[in-house]
């Protein structure tokens, strides 16, 4: 049982450049987060997923988009990439059923925009 | 504003010692409080939830605690080791949607040193 994987590990991406960072999770979550952590500060959500077929933005969206076309798969884009993009990425996932659910999280994606 | 407060920003202690992490919050309405460890490089992954009515919880040589009334939580680890030397994160869910956002606290980063 892999949990949640993150792809790639880390990135080193030019200005302007463009990527996609898959998140596959395998427990058959509901829900499905992006966020972001940058040095003392806490993580914060860029897009959400309920369900296949559904997306969200959350409180940092502006630069990124996301697609959730497979259940198990959620994809963050950034279409024009910015120094300011320069973070740490993790993906999240758990299972509908109430608050009390836990999150899993991936390894973390390090990206640099240089 | 939903916020979540921690301190100390980091803390060094000596192996075997006992150390407590506080968080203060002033999410509403709160469903639930979760402390998360955060190795580095790593995910965060869950130590232990706290509900409304409960007030300690243990898991291991952490132990939480939870006042809902004065909005404040601590996460006590008592003999610590080496192993412990990670960020440690407050996380607290709303309960205002089905979605259940999560608030992060920016962490307590704890060296424990031989």
């Amino acid at each position: 049982n892999a949990g949640v994987t993150q792809t790639p590990k880390f990135r080193v991406l030019k200005t302007g450049q463009s990527m996609t960072l898959l998140c596959a999770q395998d427990m058959n979550h509901e829900y499905m987060y992006w966020y972001r952590q940058d040095p003392g500060m806490g993580l914060r959500l860029i897009h959400y997923s309920v369900g296949e077929g559904t997306t969200a933005k959350g409180e940092v969206p502006d630069g990124y988009n996301v697609s959730r076309l497979k259940k198990q798969n959620f994809l963050l884009g950034l279409e024009s990439a910015a120094p300011s993009q320069t973070s740490v990425y993790f993906c999240a996932s758990r299972p509908r059923e109430t608050g009390n659910t836990e999150a899993f999280f991936g390894q973390g994606t390090r990206l640099t925009v240089v | 504003k939903n916020q979540v407060e921690q301190s100390p920003q980091s803390l060094i202690i000596l192996e075997g010692k006992n150390c407590t992490l506080q968080c203060n919050y002033t999410v509403s309405p709160f469903s639930n409080l979760r402390w998360y460890k955060q190795d580095t490089g790593r995910g965060p992954v869950s130590l232990t939830i706290m509900t409304f009515s409960e007030n300690t919880k243990s898991n291991g040589r952490y132990t939480a605690t939870l006042d809902a009334d004065t909005k404040q939580s601590s996460l006590h680890i008592t003999a610590s080791q080496l192993s412990d030397s990670a960020s440690y994160i407050c996380v607290v869910s709303r309960s205002m949607d089905s979605s259940y956002k999560l608030i992060f606290g920016s962490g307590t980063r704890l060296l424990v040193r031989p």
